[in-house]
């Protein structure tokens, strides 16, 4: 069975520092790999995705996200985290069979 | 709207009554997804709907919890008997099959409370 872990439930940072989120997942076929965002009392946004080919993908705000099929990885970085940036983001795979599979959460609290 | 729309966006009830969520997809969008997320949480598969039939229902909790999608656009999900564990924001999406890509857009949720 598929899954998906994300290392970090709370990571604080302060304003204009570089952040990295980490995501590993589990999968014993050919894989997409997404990262969404939940802003507060928001529905859950696509910030990026890794379908194929080069495996930097650049999303939405400034993020980026880096698939290392070798360690199972797809962390998400971004160089300078502006406040806004403060929301619950999540890591999921989908192996073309249907469904989204997700991570727990890493709750990004950026501070001034 | 364009966006995936759900109603009610808040529901409380009392433990054992019966609820009815309601999700309405972007037009188009073949593909229907239920998911439950619980507090500090992220979001758990329920059920998805490919047209009009469960392509995977596997996510179902117990017999309580029925989803149906009878013109394979709205989707209703039913829940018999709530439990307080029932608690919970349930999310709809929706996708575009067709593309293949796993791309789901999400509701803005419905958020239920059993008393």
């Amino acid at each position: 069975a598929q899954s998906v872990t994300q290392l970090d439930s709370q990571v604080p940072v302060f304003e204009e520092a570089p952040v990295e989120l980490r995501c590993n997942y589990s999968s014993s076929v050919s894989v997409y790999l997404f990262w969404y965002v939940q802003y507060p009392n928001q529905g859950l946004q696509l910030l990026l995705k890794y379908l194929s080919g080069s495996t930097l993908v650049k999303g939405i705000n400034g993020f980026e996200a880096e698939f290392n099929k070798s360690q199972t990885s797809f962390h998400l970085r971004k160089p300078s985290v502006h406040i806004s940036d403060t929301a619950e983001y999540f890591c999921a795979v989908h192996n073309q069979g249907g469904k989204l599979i997700f991570g727990q959460g890493t709750e990004l609290s950026v501070k001034p | 709207g364009a966006g995936v729309s759900q109603t009610p966006s808040n529901k409380v009830t009392e433990k054992g009554k019966y609820v009815e969520l309601r999700c309405d997809p972007i037009s188009g969008h073949t593909a229907l997804y239920w998911y439950r997320q619980s507090l500090g949480q992220g979001p758990e598969f329920l059920i998805y709907f490919q047209g009009t039939g469960a392509a995977d229902d596997s996510g179902l909790p117990n017999d309580r919890f029925f989803a149906v999608r009878p013109e394979g656009s709205v989707s209703t999900l039913k829940i018999q008997r709530t439990e307080r564990g029932d608690s919970a924001v349930y999310l709809c999406a929706s996708s575009n099959r067709g593309a293949n890509t796993g791309e789901l857009f999400f509701g803005e949720g419905s958020r239920l409370t059993v008393l």
